[in-house]
């Protein structure tokens, strides 16, 4: 079945760095891919669309310069967390779907502390 | 807008049968998923069924769709330890992208001895 790879599985950093976090599709290509937020306790939220080659689209509230996005390729996507601040700290989770309409699946996400 | 809800919490005892609740509002669902969460890690896609079935049974896993009532469940037949996890509902509509797959809050289930 279809995988997605995402790397770092963890990651602390201090306050005003950033951090990069890739999303591969392993065996399938993915023109589109998904970054969802989880903070604990609670359900994902979606944050943004990432498309190969073109801008990302993100969902209401979610700050562009904040989180950016690159898809560069049909199978990797990368969420840079900018000038991390402590209130960044969450679980950020990618997805894809090898097809449209198909299910999504998902990494297994990234842990991201921000001290 | 479209809403996706479950129970917080169940509690099962080993061997025995669990059953997740899930009530959805969106009737122009397409598909219904079912994705375990399991602590640390993302979500392992266990099952799904389309919006034109009724039941879907796959090993001890078993999902009933309700369409009229918009209530599917997932019963897991002798659950078992490594059954613990986070389990959450899920939609998406044929007449939205796949970005816009609405997640319940999730259904902790734990198994007592």
């Amino acid at each position: 079945g279809a995988v997605v790879s995402q790397h770092p599985s963890w990651v602390i950093c201090k306050s005003g760095t950033s951090v990069k976090i890739e999303c591969r599709s392993l065996d399938f290509q993915a023109t589109t891919m998904f970054w969802y937020r989880q903070f604990p306790k609670q359900s994902l939220m979606l944050m943004a669309t990432s498309n190969e080659g073109s801008k990302a689209t993100y969902e209401q509230g979610v700050e562009k310069d904040k989180f950016l996005i690159n898809h560069a390729s049909l199978t990797l996507s990368t969420l840079t967390v900018t000038s991390a601040h402590p209130e960044d700290s969450s679980f950020y989770i990618c997805s894809a779907n090898d097809r449209d309409n198909s299910p999504l699946h998902f990494g297994n996400g990234t842990r991201l502390t921000v001290t | 807008g479209e809403d996706v809800e479950q129970s917080l919490f169940l509690s099962v005892r080993e061997g025995d049968s669990s059953v997740i609740n899930c009530t959805y509002t969106d009737s122009s669902s397409t598909y219904l998923y079912w994705y375990k969460q399991e602590p640390g890690a993302g979500l392992q896609l266990l099952t799904y069924i389309f919006s034109n079935m009724d039941m879907k049974q796959d090993q001890r896993l078993t999902v009933l769709l309700n369409k009229k009532d918009k209530h599917l469940s997932l019963r897991i037949a002798d659950t078992q330890t490594g059954d613990s996890a986070i389990y959450f509902c899920a939609e998406s509509s044929r007449y939205s992208s796949a970005s816009k797959i609405i997640f319940g809050s999730g259904t902790r289930l734990s198994i007592r001895p």
